[in-house]
């Protein structure tokens, strides 16, 4: 009965290293999702995956980030050569079906600092 | 371009009032909303949603009102409870679209 777990919390990256962020979602839940949370901002959405497709990924802000859910369960988010603006709360997010047909569900996140 | 808005950064509530949160979005093809609850070092957590087709939706102590001529929609607490503190994420859609775009958020005070 577990909810939606994110590892690590808290992760401090020097610029240019490269990071990965684990998402383990619901058991059962079909759908995946990733945002990003800036300081005193709303979660902006980055990808989205149904089962192991991802179906949509028009939110990455570049292609330095990379998302994969390689057995349409446990996801990852790698940033590559990381910058300071991607300093934020990346969330992940799950459901059963999909966002109108059943509430997402939220991780408690992982807070990247570049320094 | 911010298509969903929360105007107010925070709002403080006497405890036992109604606390009313408000939200504008400007993209005609939302037809689904939702509010999210958010507590700090926490993700936020589903409290309630509505469909275009509706104006009202209620739910214990949560109440969300859908004005879809104006691009406004709000959600009423009531009456407020110290537990209700958190900062709420107004959360729009569009039907067939898996991504939901949301507000900067309003944080609400319940004050004893």
């Amino acid at each position: 009965g577990a909810g939606v777990s994110q590892s690590p919390r808290y992760k401090v990256a020097k610029r240019g290293q490269d990071v990965a962020l684990r998402c383990d979602p619901i058991s059962g839940h079909v759908s995946l999702f990733w945002y990003q949370q800036a300081l005193g901002q709303g979660p902006e959405f980055l990808t989205y995956f149904q089962n192991e497709a991802q179906l949509d990924k028009s939110g990455l802000p570049s292609d330095r980030f990379f998302a994969e859910r390689p057995e349409g369960s446990v996801s990852t988010l790698k940033i590559q050569r990381t910058q300071q603006e991607d300093s934020a709360v990346y969330l992940c997010a799950s459901s059963f079906q999909g966002v109108t047909n059943s509430p997402l569900h939220f991780g408690n996140g992982t807070r990247l600092t570049v320094t | 371009d911010q298509q969903v808005k929360q105007n107010s950064p925070s709002l403080s509530v006497q405890e036992g009032r109604i606390s009313i949160l408000n939200c504008d979005y400007t993209n005609s093809m939302f037809d689904y909303f939702l509010w999210y609850k958010k507590y700090p070092a926490e993700g936020p957590t589903f409290l309630i949603s509505i469909s275009s087709i509706k104006d009202k939706n209620e739910d214990g102590r949560f109440t969300v009102f859908l004005n879809k001529s104006a691009k406004h929609l709000s959600l009423h607490i009531v009456p407020s409870q110290p537990g209700d503190s958190a900062v709420y994420f107004c959360a729009a859609s569009v039907q067939g679209a898996q991504k939901l775009v949301f507000g900067q958020g309003t944080r609400l005070t319940i004050n004893p």
